[in-house]
């Protein structure tokens, strides 16, 4: 069964602060990996993607996403976060150029 | 901008009724696909097209809920008959085949009452 699970529907942090949002998924084999951002009311944004190669993939805006094998996860990263980054963070997978798979989202909301 | 069209943005519905919810791709994208997006349950697929063929659809919404791709540049997905369960917001994405990029579109928020 291919799913993707993002175990942290809401995270709270002040700006400025680092923040990782985390996102797991099930399943082996050729696996393409995503993240999307949803700003309320809009519809969703690609960020940023990782197939092959370095297991650090930059995005937009300073994001940043790590692949691990081993853990079969697809963190995101920002090292400094901004009130715009305010948004529902939805990580997604893709096995073999079919379907993609979304998780249920991460709300996460900047305190200024 | 040429992105992903979607029509109408909102949508009231009586329960019961038949609704068409329209879709315009991306220019060139094969892949289409119907999300529903709700809080609770998050994104669910509804239905999934390459080059207009139907590739998948989510199982649990073939009864009432029909999606066709009549020509690559246009696609529908019709609720036949709503129920107030079926309120929620409906994305149309696309993208090119063996892309993971997906463009969306910014939905069409339906209420049933």
């Amino acid at each position: 069964t291919q799913t993707v699970s993002q175990s942290d529907a809401h995270v709270t942090v002040f700006e400025g602060d680092s923040v990782e949002l985390r996102c797991n998924y099930s399943y082996g084999g050729s696996i393409y990996l995503s993240w999307y951002i949803q700003h309320h009311g809009r519809g969703l944004q690609f960020l940023l993607k990782y197939y092959s190669g370095n297991p650090v993939v930059q995005g937009v805006n300073g994001f940043e996403a790590e692949f691990s094998k081993s853990d079969s996860s697809f963190h995101l990263r920002k090292a400094s976060v901004h009130w715009s980054d305010s948004a529902v963070y939805f990580c997604a997978a893709s096995w073999g150029y079919q379907n993609f798979y979304f998780g249920k989202g991460t709300s996460l909301t900047v305190i200024p | 901008d040429a992105g992903v069209t979607q029509t109408p943005r909102h949508e009231v519905a009586e329960k019961g009724q038949t609704i068409i919810l329209k879709c315009e791709p991306v220019s060139g994208h094969n892949d289409l696909f119907w999300y529903r997006q709700t809080k609770i349950q998050g994104l669910e697929l509804l239905s999934y097209f390459r080059s207009k063929s139907l590739m998948e659809d989510g199982g649990a919404f073939k009864d009432r809920f029909k999606a066709e791709m009549l020509n690559s540049s246009f696609s529908t997905l019709k609720i036949q008959p709503t129920e107030p369960k079926d309120s929620a917001v409906y994305l149309c994405a696309s993208s090119l085949e063996g892309s993971t990029e997906v463009f969306f579109g910014k939905g069409t928020r339906l209420t049933v009452v």
